[in-house]
C-alpha cells in the first residue's frame, strides 16, 4: 500500500523557519516526483512545490525563494524547509506521489 | 483568485446528473491534462479522475471527466449522498511553471 506521511508541523512566529518531512512507503520512492501542497482554514488547494527524481525542483510563486524542497532517497523521505515564514503561511501541509496518492497532512501554524 | 475558475457550489437531488465545470487558458488546460480531486470533510483529498478522464482503480463508473479546449468538466451521475464533498481540478500550467487548482466546488446532495 503506497503510503505518506507528513510530519513536524507546529507553532512559528513570523519570520521563522521550520522543516516538514514526508516519510514514504509501498512504492519506489527514487523513482517517483514529490509535491507539496496545502491548504489553509477553510480555504481551496494551493501547490507549493515538486522534487523530481534527479532532484530537479519546482516552486509556486507565493513561497519561491523561501522554501525549499528536498529528497533522501536512501531514507525514502522528502523534505519541506520553509524559511522567512509569513501569517499567511498558516494551512494543513499535504505531500503527494506524483500528484496522486495524497499523506495526511501536517499543520503549520505561524503566529506572534 | 485562482488560476482555474469553478463555481463555488453545485447541488443535486439522489440519482440526478451534475457538471461540475472547470475553465483555464491555452497555456494550463488547453497544452495539459486535467485531474479532479474529491475532498470529504475532514479529510485529505483524494485522486478522482486523472489525465482528463481516467478513472483510478477504486473509484466508481459514477464519476467521469472531460476536456475540450481550454475547460474541463466532470459529470457525477446518479449523485449519491456520499458524493457531497468538495472538487478541485488541477493542471501544470507552462507560462506559470507551477501546477495551478481550481478555487474548488462544494458539491451538496439535498
Amino acid at each position: 500500500e503506497v503510503q505518506l506521511v507528513a510530519s513536524g508541523g507546529g507553532l512559528v512566529q513570523p519570520g521563522g523557519s521550520l522543516k516538514l518531512s514526508c516519510a514514504t512507503s509501498g512504492f519506489t520512492f527514487s523513482g517517483s516526483t514529490v509535491h507539496w501542497v496545502r491548504q489553509a482554514s477553510g480555504k481551496g488547494l494551493e501547490w507549493v512545490g515538486r522534487i523530481r527524481t534527479k532532484g530537479t525542483t519546482a516552486y509556486g510563486l507565493s513561497v519561491k525563494g523561501r522554501f525549499i524542497v528536498s529528497r533522501d532517497d536512501s531514507k525514502n523521505v522528502a523534505y519541506l524547509e520553509m524559511n522567512s515564514l509569513k501569517i499567511e503561511d498558516t494551512a494543513v501541509y499535504y505531500c503527494l506521489r506524483e500528484m496522486d496518492v495524497w499523506g495526511q497532512g501536517t499543520t503549520v501554524t505561524v503566529s506572534s | 483568485q485562482s488560476v482555474l475558475t469553478q463555481p463555488p457550489s453545485a447541488s443535486g437531488t439522489p440519482g440526478q446528473r451534475v457538471i461540475i465545470s472547470c475553465s483555464g487558458s491555452t497555456s494550463n488546460i488547453g497544452a495539459r491534462d486535467v485531474n479532479w480531486y474529491q475532498q470529504s470533510p475532514g479529510a485529505a483529498p483524494q485522486l478522482l479522475i486523472r489525465s482528463n478522464n481516467q478513472r483510478p482503480s477504486g473509484v466508481p463508473d459514477r464519476f467521469s471527466g472531460s476536456k475540450s479546449g481550454t475547460s474541463a468538466s466532470l459529470t457525477v451521475s446518479g449523485l449519491q449522498s456520499e458524493d457531497e464533498a468538495d472538487y478541485y481540478c488541477a493542471t501544470w500550467d507552462e507560462s506559470l511553471s507551477a501546477w495551478v487548482f481550481g478555487g474548488g466546488t462544494k458539491l451538496t446532495v439535498l
